[in-house]
Order: structure tokens, then C-alpha cells, then sequence
């Protein structure tokens, strides 16, 4: 069973840090999205990226936020400046075709 | 508002027994409709999906109907078993959009299932 891997599993980190949630997406996958999920509430969608850049990006998605891939493996969320309310479970998922591979998260909590 | 929603945010069913989650849905222009179970400390994961130009999919103990007269959307799980415990999502993306891209999530329904 293939399977999306995120480091790291959990991230403490001070309001204003900056923090990178790393994800390997399933290696043959070309789409990647990154969704989170504050506790108690619905999973939103974040970002999608394709053929290396934006597809699509949701409010949420403000200048605070950055993906990249910055090999043949590795897909990054950055937040630049942490606010409280970035506080969540963030999954990257990656898909070709036929189902979509969400991640375990990382639960983020902004001190 | 609110795109898609869960009637019950709890459902017990005994072991052995059929279980049925339902979803509505709000936007007329979705076309795709993904169920994803969530267990404690996991990502969601993929249990079935169907496209608006069907009316039901079978999978192996799931099946996912969808009516789009009155944009309801429900998963039923036969002869559920103790794995089945956890917290299920409908969700929704628009025309031309696959995989998980954009997808409108429901709050969920934890389903229980009891010995």
C-alpha cells in the first residue's frame, strides 16, 4: 500500500517562527495539496501544486504561507510568521489518478 | 455557509450490523464526492468516491449513493466490523477539478461500533 510520509509528527514553536512541515508525497504522484485541520473542526483545503507551482490556493492561503518542492521528493508548507490560530493538524495529500493519499499530519502548536 | 454537513456527528451501530452515514451538499456545481475515514492520529484515508453522472458505487462492504435532486449523498457500510470505528467525511470538489484538489469537507460523523 503506498503511503504519504510527513515529518515531523508534532511541531511546538513560538508565535512569530518560522516553521517548515515536510511531506513526501507517493513517488509516481504528480499533484500535492496541502490541507489542515484546526481541533474540532472541518479539514480545509490549502493548496494545490502541479508541474512546480500554484494550481489553486484558498483564503487561507495568505502571504504567510509557501510550498515548494525543493527536490524530486520533498514537498514543503512554510509558514513565515506563526500566529496562534495556526495552531492545527496540517496533511499534505498527493494524487495521478484513482484515489488521493492524504498523509498522518503534523500537529502544529503556536506558543 | 457551509458547502457540506453532517446530520449526525455520532453514530453507534452494534458489530455485525449495517451502518449508513449521510451527507448534504449545497453547491449544485459539485460534480465528485470522495468518502475518507479518519482514525484517531491518522490523515484521512480514502474509502470511495463517486462522479454526479452515477447514482451509486459499490466497493468491497461500502457503498456510496448519491441523489442529486435533493443533494444527499450517503455511505453504507454492511456488516461493519471494530477497524470500522472512526470519524468519516463526505467531500466535494467542482467540475473539473480531481484527485483532492479543493476539496469541501463535511464536519464528520464518528461512527462506533459496539461488541
Amino acid at each position: 500500500e503506498p503511503e504519504v510520509t510527513q515529518t515531523p509528527s508534532h511541531q511546538v514553536t513560538q508565535m512569530g517562527q518560522e516553521v517548515i512541515l515536510r511531506c513526501v508525497p507517493i513517488s509516481n504522484h504528480l499533484y500535492f495539496y496541502w490541507y489542515r485541520q484546526i481541533l474540532g473542526q472541518k479539514v480545509e483545503f490549502l493548496v494545490s501544486f502541479y508541474n512546480n507551482e500554484i494550481s489553486e490556493k484558498s483564503e487561507i492561503f495568505d502571504d504567510q504561507f509557501s510550498v515548494e518542492r525543493p527536490d524530486g521528493s520533498n514537498f514543503t508548507l512554510k509558514i513565515r510568521s506563526t500566529k496562534l490560530e495556526d495552531s492545527a493538524m496540517y496533511f499534505c495529500a498527493s494524487w495521478t489518478s484513482g484515489p488521493s493519499y492524504f498523509g498522518p499530519g503534523t500537529r502544529l502548536l503556536v506558543l | 455557509g457551509e458547502s457540506v454537513g453532517l446530520h449526525l456527528p455520532t453514530l453507534s451501530v452494534q458489530e455485525g450490523d449495517n451502518s449508513i452515514i449521510n451527507c448534504a451538499y449545497s453547491n449544485s456545481a459539485s460534480d465528485y464526492f470522495i468518502w475518507y475515514k479518519q482514525e484517531s492520529g491518522k490523515g484521512p484515508q480514502f474509502i470511495i468516491d463517486i462522479r454526479s453522472n452515477m447514482d451509486k458505487r459499490q466497493g468491497q462492504r461500502v457503498t456510496v449513493l448519491l441523489n442529486k435532486t435533493v443533494k444527499h449523498l450517503s455511505l453504507q457500510i454492511a456488516a461493519t466490523q471494530p477497524g470500522d470505528s472512526a470519524v468519516y467525511f463526505c467531500a466535494e470538489n467542482i467540475a473539473g477539478r480531481g484527485g483532492a484538489d479543493g476539496l469541501t469537507f463535511g464536519k464528520g460523523t464518528h461512527l462506533i461500533i459496539q461488541p
